[in-house]
């Protein structure tokens, strides 16, 4: 079975800080997908990005920046100099390969940025 | 392109009505799920099917749901009767076939309510 832990229930910044969302997780397939979503005030699960556990690679996509690293089972999502419209709640997700199916999420980490 | 299509976005019925949700998936995605979010047991994939087939039905919680999906562009969820602990955010998502089979992409939800 697959777990994955956000331990930050809630965070809150203020615009123009460096936030990161940590993300732990368990599972005893040595291949995988992790996910990050964004769930905004208005509801829908916005898919941002996938990474392969073959691939510690991190990756930048603007503000957002997401750091894997297989040795601490962690996949940490930076987000540069957040603004008012990230608020929301960002979940964390793994798949093990060869079952498109079972995409087990964290409880979520709740972003709050004030002005 | 259009995205995954739920409705309707609210519903709100009596306890021991059917209620019937409804989803239009991304054309040409071979997979769609249907998840429930509730704030004690966060996201839970109810049942998933691939190419129209029900694959694991295991989410489900009791005899009182079903789902069905006719063709390839639309899929039911049903909950006959409904009970007020069912009240909930239903979400579909679908994705693609092969590599691209763990990305997937939610529809907005909908919020139901049962009095």
């Amino acid at each position: 079975a697959q777990k994955v832990t956000q331990a930050q229930t809630e965070i809150s910044v203020v615009e123009k800080e460096d936030v990161t969302l940590d993300c732990v997780y368990e599972t005893r397939d040595t291949t995988y997908y992790l996910f990050w979503y964004k769930q905004p005030p208005s509801g829908e699960l916005v898919f941002l990005i996938r990474r392969n556990s073959f691939d510690e690679q991190n990756e930048i996509s603007g503000r957002y920046s997401w750091n894997f690293q297989k040795s601490t089972s962690s996949f940490n999502f930076t987000i540069t100099a957040s603004q008012v419209v990230d608020s929301a709640v960002y979940f964390c997700a793994l798949i093990p390969t060869g079952t498109a199916s079972k995409l087990t999420f964290g409880t979520g980490t709740r972003l709050q940025v004030t002005l | 392109d259009a995205g995954v299509i739920q409705s309707p976005r609210h519903e709100v019925t009596e306890m021991g009505q059917e209620v019937t949700l409804r989803c239009k998936p991304i054309s040409g995605h071979d997979y769609l799920f249907w998840y429930r979010q509730t704030m004690m047991r966060g996201l839970e994939l109810l049942i998933y099917f691939n190419n129209n087939v029900p694959i694991d039905d295991s989410g489900m919680p009791e005899d009182r749901f079903s789902a069905k999906m006719p063709n390839a562009s639309f899929s039911t969820l049903k909950i006959q009767p409904s009970e007020p602990r069912d009240s909930a955010v239903y979400f579909c998502a679908s994705s693609l076939g092969g590599g691209r089979a763990y990305e997937q992409y939610f529809g907005p939800g909908t919020r139901l309510t049962v009095t």
